[in-house]
């Protein structure tokens, strides 16, 4: 199976900050990458799919990039309300859909 | 206006069972494959099942292969986690979720989550 590694584990940043999450597949998997936020106590949301395509009603701050093994989740200027655990997603075709490790995103 | 509702969560001992279900509204159940996926205390994500929309396709994650069936019925809109021989480590919440096309695509929606505590 395909393994999907996150990196960091966790930040801290400043509101406004410029943040960036990396993501990287064990395999290549094109572009069938996406990313989820999961705030504290709630469900996990869809921000991204197909690498950099933007959920409806997801803010135009986040953006996503990358093909094949390596792929990005930016935040481009960090607000108070993206405090999260973002988790990056695999789903080329078949399960297993594999989730990254997550990264933990916290305002300094 | 897409609703999943598990139930069936709750305490159980080691090597005990307990079955899951996943009720699903505001969408054509039987046209998308379904999965479930569960989240351990202060833990990440674990992609556990999943079932195909005619039920004739079923995926498990090693850690609970041969221990959980998955199943569905399209007539009722109802999906299940039949789990059995329960560990420790299945301790989680676990969401039951739809993805957002008719294949193995993102996950638009989730459940709220049924919480599962294995322990004696």
């Amino acid at each position: 199976d395909i393994q999907m590694t996150q990196s960091p584990s966790s930040l801290s940043a400043s509101v406004g900050d410029r943040v960036t999450i990396t993501c990287r597949a064990s395999q290549g998997i094109s572009n069938y990458l996406a990313w989820y936020q999961q705030k504290p106590g709630k469900v996990p949301k869809l921000l991204i799919y197909a690498a950099s395509t933007l959920q409806s009603g997801v803010p135009s701050r986040f953006s996503g990039s990358g093909s094949g093994t390596d792929f990005t989740l930016t935040i481009s200027s960090l607000q108070p309300e993206d405090v999260a655990t973002y988790y990056c997603q695999k789903y080329n075709s078949a399960p297993p859909l594999t989730f990254g490790g997550g990264t933990k995103v916290e305002i300094k | 206006e897409v609703q999943l509702v598990e139930s069936g969560g709750g305490l159980v001992q080691p090597g005990g069972s307990l079955r899951l279900s996943c009720s699903a509204s505001g969408f054509t159940f039987s046209s998308y494959a379904m999965h479930w996926v569960r989240q351990a205390p202060g833990k990440g994500l674990e992609y556990v099942s999943a079932i195909s929309s005619n039920g004739g396709s079923t995926y498990y994650a090693d850690s609970v292969k041969g221990r959980f069936t998955i199943s569905r019925d399209n007539s009722k809109n109802t999906l299940y986690l039949q789990m059995s021989s329960l560990r420790a480590e299945d301790t989680a919440v676990y969401y039951c979720v739809k993805g957002t096309y008719s294949g193995y695509d993102p996950f638009d929606y989730w459940g709220q989550g049924t919480l599962v505590t294995v322990s004696s």
